[in-house]
């Protein structure tokens, strides 16, 4: 079945530097989203990419898609103490059920 | 607007126990689904609804049941719960095609 695999795993960074993850699926997509979920929190939706090759920003964060749509990453520039928490990718195959099946995240702790 | 309203927050249940999680959207979406996060697991989807009237198994159905009873609730039930199924469980809910899901803040289920 469709798998989507999710680096690094933890990521420790001093406020102000950057940070990246990256997600990779087994099978082609035909859209990725991104979601965020602060300690103790619920994921909370951030974008979703559906054309190869997209790239989206929203402020500090740049989301990118992959030409064979099968790849996908966040960059954040100068990561602030707000940006802790664990980022989300989630994959939706082929058909318009609307499931998705998700990454194993990447939980960011930020130093001030 | 309340969103996904998931209940209860906390439960406790001794093997072999059975209990439903309710979950209910105020949002008119199409589309429901189930997910449980365990550590370093990510997200793994128990049961959607991509409509309702229908319901499909995700990743991970064995042990649970579910309920489309109206457009607004779908319901998870354990019929006989076993310590495997300690878990912190997501209630979400997105328009069809699944774009952007809305999680409830989840239940937190221990099996003794």
């Amino acid at each position: 079945g469709q798998q989507v695999m999710q680096i690094p795993q933890y990521q420790h960074v001093q406020e102000g530097e950057d940070f990246t993850t990256y997600c990779n699926s087994s099978t082609t997509l035909s859209n990725i989203q991104w979601y965020k979920q602060r300690p103790g929190g619920h994921p909370v939706f951030l974008i979703q990419l559906v054309k190869s090759g997209e790239v989206k920003k929203q402020k500090r964060l740049t989301f990118q898609f992959g030409e064979a749509k099968k790849n996908s990453s966040l960059h954040i520039t100068a990561t602030q103490t707000t940006d802790v928490g664990t980022y989300f990718c989630a994959g939706a195959g082929s058909g318009n059920t609307g499931k998705l099946i998700f990454g194993q995240g990447t939980t960011l702790q930020v130093k001030p | 607007n309340a969103g996904v309203t998931q209940t209860p927050k906390f439960q406790v249940l001794k093997t072999g126990q059975s209990m439903t999680l309710q979950c209910a959207q105020d949002m008119n979406h199409n589309s429901m689904y189930w997910y449980r996060q365990d550590p370093g697991m990510g997200l793994r989807l128990i049961y959607y609804s991509a409509s309702e009237g229908t319901t499909d198994k995700g990743e991970v159905p064995n042990g649970y049941n579910v309920s489309r009873l109206n457009k607004r609730e779908f319901s998870l039930r354990l019929e006989s719960a076993a310590p495997s199924q300690t878990s912190v469980y997501f209630c979400a809910s997105s328009r069809q095609g699944g774009y952007g899901y809305t999680f409830g803040s989840g239940t937190r289920l221990t099996v003794v």
